[in-house]
């Protein structure tokens, strides 16, 4: 089902404590992204990453914090410092070359308790 | 960098009338430009894109059309069924060269089709 797999498909945090979402693809994918979803704001950028050791802040940027040391694996760090945290998830990827199209994964969904 | 406004954010339709959602973006240089549907609790999954050289393409019941001077793109759907209702996401990105760029999302318009 795409190739792109994230877990735990639910999470619960505590306040001030950090999480890590998982990514993982098989695509052989060069790019990878993270978005987080609320609703009525469409998908918002976090960070990305278009080769293995090297990555961009998005739109989103602040408290979170991710690493690309393989090419299928891309997880992402949410801290402490990120104010509002509890939402949808979604990692996607995407081959090199222009016009191709961007997988996504079945998403993270987390909740701040 | 790009902003894509999408409009409406929801629209309520009969089963088998059309339905068309309305998107802009702001950077002239966005050379591609693919619609998701997401629906509920589901990942995104692409339906149909098109490219800036291209004016309109088709692919069965779902159309979309692309206005570069305006800069505008739209997405019809025609002859709507229930399992058509879902979020639909409109997105604009420059590709070429060796980057790969970044999509740029839409609001997202929620779909709902009566029967």
């Amino acid at each position: 089902d795409g190739g792109i797999t994230q877990s735990p498909k639910y999470l619960f945090r505590k306040e001030g404590q950090n999480v890590t979402l998982s990514c993982e693809q098989n695509l052989n994918h060069d790019a990878m992204y993270w978005y987080r979803q609320d609703p009525g704001q469409g998908l918002r950028l976090i960070y990305y990453s278009q080769i293995v050791n090297d990555f961009q802040k998005g739109d989103i940027a602040e408290g979170y914090s991710v690493s690309r040391e393989k090419k299928e694996s891309f997880p992402l760090t949410v801290t402490s410092a990120q104010k509002n945290p509890t939402a949808f998830y979604l990692c996607a990827s995407k081959a090199g070359g222009s016009y191709n199209e961007q997988f996504f994964g079945p998403g993270t969904r987390l909740t701040v308790l | 960098g790009e902003n894509v406004e999408q409009h409406p954010s929801t629209l309520s339709v009969q089963e088998g009338d059309s339905a068309v959602i309305k998107c802009t973006y702001s950077d002239s240089a966005s050379n591609y430009f693919p619609w998701y549907k997401q629906e509920l609790g589901k990942r995104p999954q692409l339906i149909i894109d098109i490219r800036s050289n291209v004016g309109e393409k088709k692919d069965q019941r779902i159309a979309v059309t692309l206005n570069k001077t305006a800069k505008h793109f739209s997405l019809h759907i025609t002859e709507t069924q229930p399992e058509d209702s879902a979020v639909y996401f409109c997105a604009a990105i420059f590709q070429g060269g060796t980057s790969y760029g970044k999509l740029t999302f839409g609001q997202g318009t929620i779909l709902t089709v009566h029967p």
